[in-house]
């Protein structure tokens, strides 16, 4: 069965660092890969997904991931935190590969101090 | 472009009362439709899947259940609500495409205390 498991549940960075969220996935077949990102009190906003093209996935607001197969590990970086970057993010895998459920994993709460 | 609404955005329930948590998606036909919840430390739940008018798959057991009445509407219900319903429950949708790999594309949720 698929699985997710993000590694530490709160990160914190000075803003201008580097920013690391680490994700590591269990699948059976081929995934596909999903971080979302959650400000407070709303819903999940996608930030980027890997579907089986290039390993490196860059999305919205300069975050980036990369696929690493050989490692099960689909982490999320930004060179530079911003303030703003402050929010829940969640990694996610697709359940099946002929569906568009997901799992997910139990999210990592990014601070950034100034 | 496609919107999702979801509502209400806050709703206080005693134990033991209904529940109606509703949810319409706009500027597209026949999505795929879910609800999920999301629980302090535990992420987000798939609670059911919807790929089509009445047609409803529950991914858990629990005391809530849900309805598509129409192509883009989605409702979740219980009648009796319990103490551990309480939770930010969410909507989504993705395209009808028989892949993966789709976004799933969320609302901006619907807090829920159960008192």
């Amino acid at each position: 069965a698929q699985s997710v498991t993000q590694l530490g549940s709160h990160v914190s960075v000075s803003e201008g660092a580097l920013v690391l969220l680490r994700c590591n996935y269990s699948s059976s077949v081929p995934p596909y890969l999903f971080w979302y990102v959650q400000y407070p009190n709303q819903g999940l906003q996608l930030l980027l997904k890997y579907t089986s093209a290039a390993t490196l996935v860059k999305g919205i607001n300069g975050f980036e991931a990369e696929f690493k197969k050989s490692e099960t590990s689909f982490h999320l970086t930004k060179p530079s935190a911003h303030m703003s970057d402050a929010a829940e993010y969640f990694c996610a895998v697709s359940a099946s590969y002929n569906t568009d459920k997901l799992i997910f994993g139990t999210g990592t709460r990014l601070q950034v101090f100034p | 472009s496609q919107t999702i609404h979801q509502w209400p955005a806050t709703l206080v329930q005693p134990v033991g009362s209904p529940l109606s948590l509703e949810c319409t998606v706009e500027g597209t036909s026949n999505p795929n439709l879910y609800w999920y919840r999301q629980a302090a430390g535990r992420g987000l739940q798939l609670l059911f899947y919807s790929v089509g008018i009445g047609q409803i798959s529950s991914e858990v057991p629990q005391n809530l259940s849900a309805s598509r009445p129409q192509d883009r509407q989605f409702i979740l219900s219980s009648k009796k609500l319990l103490l551990s319903d309480s939770g930010f429950y969410l909507c989504a949708w993705s395209l009808h495409s028989g892949n993966s790999g789709n976004t799933i594309y969320f609302g901006e949720g619907s807090w829920l205390t159960v008192v």
